[in-house]
């Protein structure tokens, strides 16, 4: 079964808008975080975003915020106000957390996000 | 710099070769991982060192696959006898100390486009 599932292979915003990009996850562990990372044509991986299992608030880091509802096992990204250099592959991730903080990550297949003029 | 570097950054080989990826994490980072991404895919996990002890390497996918880090920083994933099945994009991340919290992001290099002809 899969880990993390997005289910928005491509996703169009146009420019100055919000977009949501979903997640889903699975895990039995109680103590796990989740990362958004955003990865450009060039290739680089870069972290936008985490969210861990005990937070009671939802992430926020600048236009990015993390729509983190735990009963539904769902971490969807929300941008706001896109940008055309937002249009990247975007990917969301889990660490479980068997009591260390450095376990591999598993990783969606991700999703393309367009941002139109 | 001070991010993750990776080199080369395009390597392109004859099937049956043996190639060899460097990865130089960020200065003093304890953790280095290195995954695979397959063209349209997530990045999918490969080996994880905590200084120069390799901890897990059950993401391998055949003993032809061997990292090792012998001083505890640079990184080198070798392939034997490459098939065109390993080309993909490989990514090299580290992340600083140990920790029990599950929130450190990893920090992810450029990758290398490995292409096997």
């Amino acid at each position: 079964a899969q880990k993390i599932t997005q289910t928005q292979p491509g996703m169009f915003v146009q420019e100055k808008e919000a977009v949501t990009l979903d997640c889903t996850y699975d895990t039995s562990d109680q103590s796990y975080g989740l990362f958004w990372y955003k990865q450009p044509s060039s290739g680089e991986m870069i972290f936008l975003i985490y969210q861990g299992s005990y937070d009671e608030q939802n992430a926020t880091e600048g236009r990015y915020s993390l729509n983190f509802q735990k009963a539904r096992k769902s971490a969807n990204l929300v941008i706001s106000a896109s940008q055309l250099g937002d249009s990247a592959m975007y990917f969301c991730a889990m660490r479980e957390g068997r009591g260390s903080g450095n376990t591999p990550l598993v990783f969606g297949k991700g999703t393309r996000l367009s941002v139109i003029a | 710099g001070a991010g993750v570097s990776q080199s080369p950054r395009y390597k392109v080989a004859k099937r049956g070769q043996d190639v060899a990826l460097r990865c130089d994490p960020i200065s003093g980072h304890v953790s280095l991982f290195w995954y695979q991404q397959a063209l349209g895919q997530g990045p999918e996990f490969l080996t994880y060192f905590q200084n120069e002890a390799q901890l897990d390497k059950s993401g391998l996918p055949s003993d032809r696959f061997f990292a090792e880090r012998p001083e505890g920083s640079v990184s080198t994933l070798k392939i034997q006898r490459t098939q065109q099945e390993d080309s993909a994009v490989y990514l090299c991340a580290s992340s600083p100390l140990r920790t029990r919290d599950s929130n450190q992001p990893q920090h992810f290099g450029d990758g290398t486009r490995l292409s096997i002809l």
